[in-house]
């Protein structure tokens, strides 16, 4: 099986920019997860959706967004950048909830200058 | 506050040693407890998950335990090599049931020098 796969692999942005991830999941696997890293914060969940529903919503201000399409993809937004947005966006499937085992994409990195 | 904590941020071992990390949490209630790899730039990847009711998981050169009234897990490798080095990550299941994602620890980066 075809692991999961995310595009764009980097972004540099500037401030106030606006941008759009993109994550493939694991063929059959329907629960898509989103989490920001970085160094000081480690792994920070954003959002999980099933079934093109948001499930889950981590911390995280309203500038985050995400949608999942009835194939399983899904996509984040983020709107006005900010420096702190820099970080690797990191997509995770699962076959249907977000506590199982996490199946990460490669991440995409995000450069806010 | 629920918390958890992987107590070294780095750890430098010699080639053949064993590794030994810990991940040590707080007013959690975990079903379960994952333990991930991650190499620089690249996504985590699983390991292995160790269930409350198991004392010890093994595959290959990895050990996991889980003391569910000390609230800790341990995770070994045996015999370690430089391509061990990496960062390793915990998570658990906050509720216990799979349906709230998954809190990571900020993980320990294992270096393995020869």
């Amino acid at each position: 099986k075809a692991g999961v796969t995310q595009t764009p692999r980097y972004l540099i942005k500037t401030r106030g920019q606006q941008v759009t991830l993109s994550c493939s999941p694991i063929s059959g696997h329907r629960s898509v997860s989103w989490y920001q890293q970085t160094p000081g914060q480690g792994l920070q969940f954003l959002f999980e959706y099933f079934s093109e529903t948001q499930r889950n919503k981590g911390n995280f201000p309203g500038r985050f967004s995400g949608r999942q399409f009835s194939n399983s993809r899904s996509e984040m937004n983020v709107s006005t950048l900010e420096l702190g947005d820099s970080a690797l966006y990191l997509c995770a499937s699962s076959k249907d909830r977000p506590g199982e085992t996490q199946y990460f994409g490669p991440g995409t990195r995000l450069l806010v200058l | 506050s629920q918390k958890i904590e992987q107590n070294s941020e780095a750890l430098n071992i010699q080639e053949g040693k064993t590794a030994t990390l810990t991940c040590n949490y707080t007013n959690y209630s975990p079903a379960y407890l994952q333990w991930y790899r991650q190499d620089p730039g690249r996504g985590p990847v699983f390991l292995l998950l160790i269930r409350e009711n198991e004392k010890e998981k093994r595959k290959e050169r990895l050990k996991v335990t889980f003391d569910t009234t000390l609230k800790q897990s341990l995770f070994h490798i045996t015999a370690s090599q430089p391509a061990d080095s990496a960062t390793y990550l915990c998570a658990l299941d906050p509720l216990g049931g799979g349906n709230t994602p998954l809190v990571f620890g900020k993980g320990t980066r294992l270096s393995v020098i020869a």
